[in-house]
């Protein structure tokens, strides 16, 4: 078992531009959440996706980000017009299940740079 | 409701004590959590306090008077050397609520 995929993993935007970054959870997990970490923080929760459903969004930028898990295919995290403060890395992770013990794979991350 | 890890780097040699601050800031009962990211490596769990567990050596007592979870090993390896996290949630929080700290790259020197 390969592990949370993530890629890419270093992406560069303009400001203006707009950002894709996938994730493929571990075989066999159905639950996908989304992180931000801003340079010296801590990671911040962003979103919760079941396939073809958001579940819990509430930290998610209420303009420029969306967030997809198709039926078929990676989770997608989705930044239109990319400001300057985008920059950071973001995580994602997948669980087999969503109990309250149920523990998070995490990928590598991808980090975007907007310049 | 907080997690503060107050250094950002600590270096140590190999041998020596080591012990990561966690300081946390929360309104009900929380749980605590360590995870360690090693180069090039995922982001993992490390231990948690309810399981009162030792690995790789470490331990962590929650402390609710001073709400500290600190990270301590007696004798440092050079394999320690890391990111180290400190994190909570809600007792009935999903593992995925978790609120984290910034984090301490910790360096064992040789």
């Amino acid at each position: 078992n390969a592990g949370v995929m993530q890629n890419p993993r270093h992406l560069v935007r303009r400001r203006g531009q707009e950002a894709r970054l996938r994730c493929s959870p571990m075989k066999g997990h159905s639950h996908v959440y989304w992180y931000r970490q801003l340079p010296e923080e801590g990671l911040k929760f962003m979103v919760y996706l079941q396939k073809e459903n958001i579940i819990d969004e509430s930290g998610m930028p209420k303009e420029r980000f969306s967030a997809e898990f198709p039926k078929e295919g990676p989770s997608i995290l989705r930044i239109q017009q990319v400001v300057r403060g985008d920059s950071a890395a973001y995580f994602c992770a997948s669980s087999p299940r969503t109990d309250l013990n149920s523990p998070l794979h995490f990928g590598n991350g991808t980090r975007l740079t907007v310049t | 409701q907080r997690v503060t890890q107050p250094e950002k780097l600590l270096s140590v040699f190999k041998g020596a004590p080591v012990e990561l601050k966690c300081n946390y800031s929360y309104s009900g009962s929380p749980e605590l959590f360590w995870y360690v990211q090693y180069s090039r490596q995922r982001l993992q769990l490390l231990l948690r306090h309810i399981s009162r567990e030792s690995i790789k050596g470490f331990t962590a007592d929650l402390n609710k008077g001073e709400t500290s979870f600190h990270l301590k090993k007696p004798f440092a390896q050079e394999e320690d050397s890391a990111m180290y996290y400190c994190a909570l949630k809600g007792l009935s929080d999903s593992n995925y609520q978790l609120i984290w700290g910034a984090g301490t790259k910790l360096i064992i020197k040789p």
